[in-house]
């Protein structure tokens, strides 16, 4: 399973754009690479996901070089409610693909 | 997005006695669902794959026959943390992918359940 090396922590005010960037050099061609967003005391909760480029939903952009071997989750405005943990996994995306969890990014947002 | 319930979100259990905590995937079928635990302030870790109809698979350094788990249906998975000790405090979380969807669908995980042994 690709390791991966994330920031400890981020600080931020509200309002600004935060991007966390993952690093992923040996992942294999079959991988994708996933966000997740963790409240404490709470389950992961889904961010993004991706194989190569860009891509955006209502919450995030990832985006993702042409090497694959590193990653940049992009929260634009961020508030006060998006203060949490980020981890970025890469793995398969099969029922059975195990997800590895590295040490994840404490984002902290204040005013 | 798809729903995966623990029961219960928190138990306080007296040392020495086993604990029970159930994951369902409340509107997915899932052959396989996955077993984590958190200390605090510490990432996920993976302890055991379950798989529905046959033995779960644990990773190295879990113990198999502390850390039960049982697959009986396809959505339904169960943990029993057997004579537990305040060292099995912890945060367990367990998540589950659907099956019959599309291949590169995310994990949803559980609430979690706050185990503290006392």
């Amino acid at each position: 399973l690709a390791k991966t090396t994330q920031p400890i922590s981020m600080d931020s005010y509200e309002g600004q754009e935060v991007n966390i960037t993952c690093s992923h050099n040996n992942i294999a061609t079959n991988d994708y690479i996933t966000w997740y967003q963790q409240f404490p005391s709470q389950g992961p909760r889904f961010i993004i996901q991706g194989y190569k480029t860009k891509v955006t939903n209502e919450v995030a952009s990832l985006f993702i070089p042409a090497d694959r071997k590193s990653s940049t989750l992009s929260l634009p405005r961020v508030s006060l409610s998006d203060t949490a943990v980020y981890y970025c996994l890469v793995g398969g995306t099969g029922t059975a693909s195990k997800l590895t969890f590295g040490t994840g990014t404490r984002l902290q947002v204040t005013l | 997005g798809a729903v995966v319930s623990q029961h219960p979100s928190r138990v306080i259990c007296k040392s020495g006695t086993s604990v029970k905590i159930e994951c369902r995937s409340l509107d997915f079928q899932a052959t396989t669902m996955f077993w984590y635990r958190q200390f605090p302030k510490q990432s996920l870790m993976l302890m055991a794959t379950s798989n529905e109809g046959s033995k779960a698979t644990y990773e190295q350094g879990v113990e198999k026959d502390k850390f039960l788990i049982n697959h009986a249906s396809l959505t339904l998975s169960t943990l029993t943390v057997t004579s537990a000790h305040p060292e099995d405090s912890s945060f367990y979380i367990c998540s589950a992918r659907p099956i019959g969807r599309a291949l590169n669908t995310e994990a949803f995980f559980g609430q979690g359940t706050r185990l503290t042994v006392v």
